[in-house]
Order: C-alpha cells, then structure tokens, then sequence
C-alpha cells in the first residue's frame, strides 16, 4: 500500500481545471520536494512537474503544481482529450531511503 | 538526444535469476544518480533502487533488499539490475530512469516470472 495517497479517479469535461491531490507525510512530503508524471496508455512515464511546481521545457502552462504541508496537488486547466492518462506524484521518504510514488490517478477526460 | 534502453528481460522461473541492463546515451552518464522503477500489470509504479554518481550509494525499496543490486559502469555508459530469487510478483515492466528527478525513462523491459 503506497504512502503517497492519491484519488484512484478524476474526470473532467474539454476546457475544465481539475485537481488531483497527493497526500504523504512529514517524513515524505512534509520535508522533500515533489514530481509528477504522466502516463500514457502503454507508454512510459513522462515528468511532468519537478521541485513541486517547475515544469520541464515542452510542458504546457495549464500543467501547474503545488506543495502545503504534508500534501501536494497537479492542477490541469483547460483540459484536452490528449490528457487523459494516469498522474503519479512521488517524493523522497526519510524514514524508508527510498523514493515514494502515489498510488496513481487515472483521468478520464469525458 | 537522451535515451536509455533496457534489455535482459523475459520468462524466468520462481527462484531464478535475471539481469537487466540499460544504456544511456545522450548526456555525461557519470554525473547522474540512476534508478530502477517498476510496474507490475495493471498496477502503478514502484520504486526498487537507486544508485549514486560513481556506486558509491545504493539504496533499495524493502520488496527487493536482499535479492536485487544494482550496479553501473561509467565506462560503458550501463546501468545493471541483478535480480536473484525471483518470485511471481516480481512479474512486472522494469524501466530504468535518470535521477533525482526521473526527467528521462527507459522504453520498458517486461520480467515474467512463472513456472
């Protein structure tokens, strides 16, 4: 069981923000930075956001992200078919030397 | 551009061993920390190693201490996963991906382990 918790679903209409949240604790987000990642059906991950709210050079601007606290959360605006995909959020976990992906979030654009 | 390609993967029976391997090109290899994720089917990603600049850190998910290592050789520009006591939920896509942030990923091995 991932200790990066994040809604199994989220789904949006063309045009609308939605926001997928990730919840983890001081020993993981409350004290590291965090990433998301795009997936594809069949492909491999993709970055999306880094350093909690940067985006790579070729990520659009209605990718957005942010961190308080122990949680953090991907806001999409505009959405576009194209973006339906599973989300991962991951960060550094202190108390187990190792890197922590949520769970996943699979967007259904409708 | 950058790029990184996994091999080694297939069938292999509960309580075998496998080893991966992924090589990089396109950018300085030995400056970056390097990872092994995977994937089982249908599921979502796991983080299973990492290792430092030059192998002198080495870090693994509890899942695998103990049977998985990791390894790199600068000179080749190769990352190595040696998997050893395989069980049937070691079954999984394997990619490898460039740390700390994960910005560049493998196509993806498959490992299937199943008598």
């Amino acid at each position: 069981q991932s200790v990066l918790t994040q809604p199994p679903s989220a789904s949006g209409t063309p045009g609308q923000r939605v926001t997928i949240s990730c919840s983890g604790s001081s020993s993981n987000i409350g004290s590291n930075i965090v990433n998301w990642y795009q997936q594809l059906p069949g492909t491999a991950p993709k970055l999306l956001i880094f350093g909690n709210h940067q985006r790579p050079s070729g990520i659009p601007e209605r990718f957005s992200g942010s961190k308080s606290g122990t949680s953090a959360s991907l806001a999409i605006s505009g959405l576009q078919s194209e973006d339906e995909a599973d989300y991962y959020c991951a960060s550094w976990d202190e108390s187990l030397k190792g890197v922590l992906f949520g769970g996943g979030t699979k967007l259904t654009v409708l | 551009q950058v790029q990184l390609v996994e091999s080694g993967g297939g069938l292999v029976k509960p309580g075998g061993s496998l080893r991966l391997s992924c090589e990089a090109s396109g950018f300085t290899f030995s400056d970056y920390y390097m990872s092994w994720i995977r994937q089982a089917p249908g599921k979502g990603l796991e983080w299973i190693s990492y290792i430092s600049t030059r192998g002198t850190a080495k870090y693994y998910a509890d899942s695998v201490k103990g049977r998985f290592s990791i390894s790199r050789d600068d000179s080749k520009n190769l990352l190595i996963l040696q998997m050893n006591s395989l069980r049937a939920e070691d079954t999984a896509v394997y990619y490898c991906a460039r740390a700390q942030i994960y910005d560049k990923w493998g196509q993806g091995i498959l490992v299937t382990v199943s008598s």
